[in-house]
């Protein structure tokens, strides 16, 4: 299985803040990297396929990059409502796997 | 708008079978080339993929948990299940149902809710 590695598990910020969270695949991935968002008690959102692309809706505050093993997501300018706990996701080869997440809590 | 709803017994004893079912709404669920997903959620921890039926039956399952998985579509129902069987407290988790897209990123969305299942004796 490919492992999915996240950095850091946790971080504090402020509104207005840009953060990065970091995605590590032990193997590559090309650009089949996927991201979500969720909030305690609630699914996982869906914001972000193929490394870099915005689902529908989604702020453009928000952005991925990277390929291979290395991946990022940034948020620019830090909202209210993006605090909570971010994860990646491989679709390259099966079986799917995720990070075990980032929590973006706040300062 | 596509809508998934899971539902299912939330207490299941040990050595037991875990069955669940997910309710698609506001799309057919033999249409678009979709799969359809279970994903879980030890308490406090990440996601796990549990495996996808595609819309035609095909079904695909992590080997993590080997031959105890099995899922099904009911077309007239427009839903589709899970079960796990033999389960351990290992197995305690929320689970989500979602769909998988029909393109080669594999992405989960939407999701369902969750419903929580504790196995206990």
């Amino acid at each position: 299985d490919i492992q999915m590695t996240q950095s850091p598990s946790s971080l504090s910020a402020s509104v207005g803040d840009r953060v990065t969270i970091t995605c590590r695949a032990s193997q590559s991935v090309v650009t089949n990297l996927n991201w979500y968002q969720q909030k305690p008690g609630k699914a996982p959102k869906f914001l972000i396929y193929s490394t870099s692309t915005l689902q529908a809706g989604v702020p453009s505050r928000f952005s991925g990059s990277g390929s291979g093993t290395d991946f990022t997501l940034t948020i620019n300018n830090l909202q209210p409502e993006d605090f909570a706990t971010y994860f990646c996701q491989q679709g390259y080869i099966g079986p799917w796997t995720f990070g075990q997440g980032t929590k973006v809590e706040v300062k | 708008q596509v809508q998934l709803q899971e539902s299912g017994p939330g207490l299941v004893r040990p050595s037991q079978t875990l069955s669940l079912t997910c309710a698609v709404s506001g799309a057919s669920i033999r249409s678009g080339g979709y799969s359809w997903s279970w994903i879980r959620q030890p308490p406090g921890t990440g996601l796990e993929w549990i495996g996808s039926i595609h819309q035609s039956g095909s079904t695909y399952y992590n080997p993590s948990l080997g031959s105890r998985v099995t899922m099904s579509i009911d077309e007239s129902q427009n839903h589709f299940s899970l079960k796990v069987t033999s389960v351990t407290a290992a197995d305690t988790a929320i689970y989500f149902c979602a769909r998988e897209s029909n393109t080669m990123y594999n992405y989960f969305d939407p999701w369902g809710q969750g419903t929580m299942v504790v196995v206990s004796p």
